[in-house]
């Protein structure tokens, strides 16, 4: 049963810490995506990864850093936690459904994270 | 510019009703089409995927894509109250790796009353 795995469902920080979420996908995927859900928003994309040290930021980067250093594993990173990053953190892989072998995209279930 | 519009809701309907959800999109670029279901406290999980315009039908549920008027619904027969969830449209310019992410709608929040 393919997965993708977020370390942390619940997560409390405060202003400044430096804090770092991680996602484990074992479908060996090369692409992996970071999204935050927030009230009247929906989902928006912060960064993906199509390789091992590859990165692409995506529409709302700022304050946001990520690591990929094994193909199965992709950090997301805030460097100075601030309370306007609080949010649900979800991660994907791959990034669509691959038409042709009809791959389902997967979503973990998501880091609610709250910064103080 | 990347912009999905979506009802947020709530749409209530009693068990057993045909429910229609829609998304407008204005990127003529979108050629994949998604719709996802997200219970609460869960990560979204794809229900139909489609490419270009038609129609695609599994069990209950049935996407429509009409890319002349930027225009896709789904529509769930014999609704349950287990189909109560948020759905969520996504699209894409492209099919699977290298491609940049999915757009997504705010989501509608449907309940079906028992």
């Amino acid at each position: 049963d393919v997965k993708v795995t977020q370390s942390s469902r619940y997560l409390v920080k405060r202003t400044g810490e430096k804090v770092f979420l991680e996602c484990v996908q074992d479908m060996d995927h090369e692409n992996m995506f970071w999204y935050r859900q927030d009230p009247g928003l929906g989902l928006r994309l912060i960064y993906f990864s199509y390789d091992v040290k590859m990165k692409e930021k995506g529409d709302i980067p700022e304050g946001y850093s990520v690591s990929r250093e094994k193909k199965e594993r992709f950090s997301l990173i805030l460097e100075s936690a601030s309370t306007n990053q609080t949010s649900m953190y979800l991660c994907a892989s791959p990034p669509v459904a691959d038409f042709y072998s009809n791959q389902p995209q997967h979503f973990g279930d998501g880091t609610r994270l709250s910064i103080l | 510019q990347k912009e999905v519009e979506q009802d947020p809701g709530p749409l209530s309907v009693p068990e057993g009703a045909i429910v229609s959800l829609n998304c407008t999109y204005s990127n003529s670029a979108f050629q994949y089409f998604m719709w996802y279901r997200q219970y609460s406290r869960k990560g979204p999980e794809l229900l139909m995927y489609t490419y270009s315009s038609g129609n695609k039908e599994d069990g209950r549920f049935t996407a429509q894509v009409d890319k002349s008027s930027k225009y896709i619904s789904l529509f769930i027969r014999d609704s349950q109250p287990s189909d109560s969830a948020t759905y969520l449209c996504a699209m894409s310019s492209y099919s699977g790796g290298g491609a940049d992410g999915l757009t997504f709608g705010k989501g509608t929040h449907l309940i079906i009353q028992p």
